[in-house]
């Protein structure tokens, strides 16, 4: 049973346009997600956090939106970049004081030239 | 930055084989885990260990144990190959203190052949 599921499996944007990837969780206890992305012969990178207590964390390009009530997250890029082309995972954790999390399937990103 | 280097990108084992995977960290972590990454199954934790000789079962530990004897190293071990270990394998570690306590910083992968 997937706890963290990232429903689209691959995603293609134009350059400069927004790309907006999801992230659903069923477990309500989760309160601490995170997003990370991984190119090709990489390991996941981490990309930008946020903790339960808030509904939106901004890092330049990259923003994630959380909504409890709907158990929903999303990255949003803006704009999108070519060098962003990659597999975005997100994780979710019970808490942010453990260090076991859920990572979802991923979503691979195709931003076009 | 911090590094986290898996011993070997390629490996190829027959069935039955003991195989092991070593990863090394070199920013004085307390976390370190192992996972497996599948298509269409994500990462999956194996195993972590949160200080030299500690160790807990992640969600699929079957067939595999682990070894941390020094804080910056952690092993994992198929102790009889099968082919359906045949995967990527990630070793990752995190601070376990500090603001960015959590934050898992990952290893190229290990991408595991078993024939």
């Amino acid at each position: 049973d997937q706890q963290v599921k990232q429903n689209s499996p691959s995603l293609s944007v134009q350059e400069g346009r927004i790309s907006i990837l999801n992230c659903d969780y069923t477990n309500s206890m989760f309160d601490y997600f995170l997003w990370y992305k991984k190119y090709p012969a990489e390991g996941p990178t981490f990309l930008i956090s946020i903790s339960s207590i808030k509904d939106k964390n901004e890092d330049g390009r990259f923003t994630v939106f959380l909504n409890k009530s709907a158990k929903h997250l999303s990255l949003h890029i803006v704009p999108s970049q070519p060098g962003d082309s990659a597999v975005y995972f997100c994780a979710a954790s019970p808490t942010s004081g453990t260090y076991k999390y859920i990572f979802g399937t991923g979503t691979r990103l195709k931003v076009l030239a | 930055d911090v590094k986290v280097t898996q011993s070997s990108r390629y490996l190829v084992k027959r069935t039955g084989e003991k195989v092991f995977l070593e990863c090394v960290q070199d920013m004085d972590h307390e976390n370190m885990f192992w996972y497996r990454q599948d298509p269409g199954l994500g990462l999956r934790l194996i195993y972590f260990s949160y200080d030299v000789k500690m160790k807990e079962k992640g969600d699929i530990p079957e067939g595999y144990s682990v070894s941390r004897e020094k804080k910056e190293r952690f092993s994992l071990i198929l102790e009889s190959a099968s082919t359906n270990q045949t995967s990527m394998y990630l070793c990752a570690s995190s601070p376990g203190q500090g603001r960015a306590k959590n934050i898992q910083y990952f290893g190229a992968g290990t991408r595991l052949s078993v024939l």
